[in-house]
């Protein structure tokens, strides 16, 4: 079984605040690393799915990037706002396994 | 909207019994998987069913099951229910056959009295 950790756990922030949060993995067999935004009473969505070393993407003011060799990834938000609240999540997949999500960064932004 | 339609969103059952959550992947997915979410956990793989065929295996417990028919829709079977069973069960497909973006529906959520 993958062992996908994700810190921190839990996040509290006020509005303007920048943030990051991290995800680490085996780096053994690496296929992809995906990041999903999962607000309450709804269902996860993709943000991005990153599979080469060094990647580095970006959507509006989030953006992610992606060390295979080190067995890690980071996940940016410039500015937070009240409507970036929610348990964002890591999942790799491997070139044996598939996508193993970790337990997720519950992020708060207060106003 | 994802594209991705489960039902039912809500179930709530005896401890004993079985039952089927629903699932019918984006159009042109061929891939179907099924996630538990329990309290605590993360979102921990089920199965995986590629174009009819069992692609992958997670922590699956025997008395649960499934299956992808031949017009994609997959199902879950899950009897002789436990307490513990009681959780947030979500399907999500993909095109890809294997680590491509997964598009999750809704959840079924059951509860297990």
């Amino acid at each position: 079984i993958l062992n996908v950790e994700q810190s921190p756990q839990s996040l509290h922030v006020q509005e303007g605040d920048s943030t990051n949060f991290t995800c680490s993995f085996p780096s053994s067999n690496f296929y992809a690393l995906h990041w999903y935004r999962w607000e309450t009473a709804k269902s996860p969505e993709a943000l991005f799915v990153m599979t080469l070393n060094g990647d580095e993407k970006k959507k509006g003011r989030i953006s992610a990037t992606l060390n295979t060799k080190e067995g890690y990834s980071y996940l940016y938000i410039k500015g937070s706002q009240p409507e970036d609240s929610a348990t964002y999540l890591c999942a790799v997949g491997t070139g044996y396994s598939t996508l193993t999500f970790g337990k997720g960064t519950m992020l708060l932004v207060s106003p | 909207d994802s594209g991705v339609t489960q039902t039912p969103k809500h179930l709530i059952t005896a401890t004993g019994q079985r039952v089927t959550l629903r699932c019918s992947p984006r159009s042109g997915d061929l891939s179907v998987y099924w996630y538990q979410q329990s309290l605590d956990q993360g979102l921990q793989f089920l199965i995986q069913y590629y174009n009819g065929e069992e692609r992958a295996k997670g922590n699956i417990l025997e008395r649960f099951s499934a299956q992808q028919f031949p017009d994609l829709h997959s199902e879950l079977n899950l009897s002789s229910l436990e307490l513990g069973d009681s959780a947030l069960y979500f399907c999500a497909s993909s095109e890809a056959y294997r680590n491509g973006e997964l598009f999750f529906g809704e959840g079924s959520r059951l509860t297990v009295l």
